[in-house]
């Protein structure tokens, strides 16, 4: 079992849809979720965190932490076209000062948001 | 620009040469952390900085490899004898001190013919 799993897609929806991603995470002792977009050819750019249980909402974005479930999800809504790219759930895993902010990955899902 | 900043962006070498990149990373970041990653697959981590020690080494970085960071600033990674295997986009990222939130660099990208 990989560490952190995702979907790897592609996620195909339409302009004005409800996007959503999913992840989940082998280390219950994980801390910190992260969310990265990262287009094709270029670095990974944060979009969201989250640290404890429940929905973070950013603008379009919602985060979804159940570390019960160990499960990590990003909705993106009113998706666009510019958002067409690849979406990478980051694990920050072991508690305490240990991991040193180390992220685990997940191999990222494609997402295009066709016109 | 007070990002990260990487350099070489891209370099392609001949198989056996020695290869070294440069980090600069924002200023008042003491966190300091390498990845690779190669095509179709997440970032993984190879080495993480604490201002000038180095704390933390994945086992995939082999002897061929080594990172530095001295005075706590900027960082180095060295490649020595470089495989076609070692192709990939290579990361650097920094974090603040007491918030986990790391920053990448645009990267520089490897290729070893």
């Amino acid at each position: 079992q990989k560490e952190v799993e995702q979907n790897s897609g592609p996620l195909s929806v339409p302009e004005g849809a409800i996007a959503s991603l999913n992840c989940t995470y082998s280390d219950r002792g994980s801390q910190s979720f992260f969310w990265y977009r990262q287009y094709s050819g270029k670095s990974p750019e944060l979009i969201m965190s989250i640290y404890s249980n429940g929905d973070k909402e950013d603008g379009r974005f919602t985060a979804q932490l159940n570390k019960a479930s160990q499960y990590v999800s990003l909705l993106i809504r009113d998706s666009q076209p510019s958002d067409s790219a690849t979406y990478l759930c980051a694990v920050n895993m072991g508690a305490g000062g240990t991991s040193y902010g180390k992220l685990t990955f997940g191999q990222g899902t494609i997402l295009t948001v066709h016109p | 620009d007070t990002g990260v900043s990487q350099n070489p962006r891209h370099k392609i070498t001949k198989r056996g040469q020695n290869v070294t990149f440069r980090c600069d990373p924002i200023s008042e970041h003491n966190r300091l952390y390498w990845y690779r990653q190669t095509l179709g697959q997440g970032p993984e981590f190879l080495t993480y900085f604490q201002n000038e020690a180095q704390l933390e080494k994945s086992r995939l970085l082999s002897d061929r490899f080594s990172a530095e960071r001295p005075k706590g600033s900027f960082s180095t990674l060295e490649i020595q004898r470089t495989e076609q295997g070692d192709s990939a986009m290579y990361l650097c990222a920094s974090s603040p001190p007491k918030v986990w939130r790391a920053f990448f660099g645009q990267g520089t990208r490897l290729t070893v013919v």
